[in-house]
């Protein structure tokens, strides 16, 4: 079973809604992922943060994805304008520095 | 840029024997790390067995070992004595050391096993 907890399962949303999903890391884990998979199963990096600190993310994460790792509490990916093109499950995966990284059960989104 | 590539879209099996997931990679690195990871009918994604790019053995983890072939770009995933439980879709997955530490996945292999 995961350790990596993601909240909520499931989202729905409509389009040009807010929809924001949690992530609590496997302890002692300071890299936090965000990876978004879609209906054809292919996985595309959305962010990663080690210690609350960005370390990489693509030009869609710098428009209207926002995600924070505070320190102390979960993480979090928020959209702030849902499209129908974002229908899909959002995986956070956490690890230790460079090596395998262990995935949550994932956020399904749904954007009607 | 990475690549990650799997060209088997489905493999069937008889419950007990030994199946092969082929993986092949793209990178201008010298240094990167494989893995191989299944995702369950539920969705949950579980990581099962790692190789690093400096290390010429193969890796074993219980019944999953890995047939590296580094002048190929090759790492398959090797199953013995398949369960029906191992019915999951498979996927190959490459950390560049040049590319953070963010995967490039492959495109998934289904395996479905059978009594």
């Amino acid at each position: 079973n995961s350790k990596v907890i993601q909240t909520p399962r499931y989202l729905v949303k409509g389009q040009g809604q807010k929809a924001k999903m949690r992530c609590i890391p496997e302890k002692g884990h300071p890299v936090v992922f965000w990876y978004q998979q879609n209906k054809n199963n292919e996985f595309k990096f959305l962010i990663n943060f080690q210690n609350q600190e960005v370390l990489q993310q693509i030009d869609m994460t710098e428009k209207r994805f926002s995600a924070e790792c505070p320190s102390n509490s979960p993480c979090s990916l928020e959209i702030q304008s849902s499209e129908a093109g974002d229908s899909a499950l959002y995986l956070c995966a956490s690890s230790l520095p460079g090596v395998e990284q262990y995935f949550g059960p994932g956020t399904r989104l749904t954007v009607l | 840029a990475q690549k990650v590539t799997q060209t088997q879209t489905s493999i069937s099996v008889v419950e007990k024997t030994t199946v092969t997931m082929d993986c092949v990679y793209e990178t201008r690195d010298s240094s990167y790390f494989l893995f191989w990871y299944k995702q369950t009918a539920s969705g949950e994604i579980v990581f099962l067995i790692r190789q690093d790019s400096y290390k010429k053995e193969n890796a074993t983890v219980g019944h999953y070992s890995l047939n590296f072939q580094k002048p190929k770009s090759s790492i398959g995933l090797i199953i013995t004595a398949t369960q029906i439980e191992d019915s999951a879709v498979y996927f190959c997955a490459m950390r560049a050391t040049s590319s953070g530490q963010k995967l490039v996945f492959g495109q998934g292999t289904i395996l479905k096993v059978y009594l």
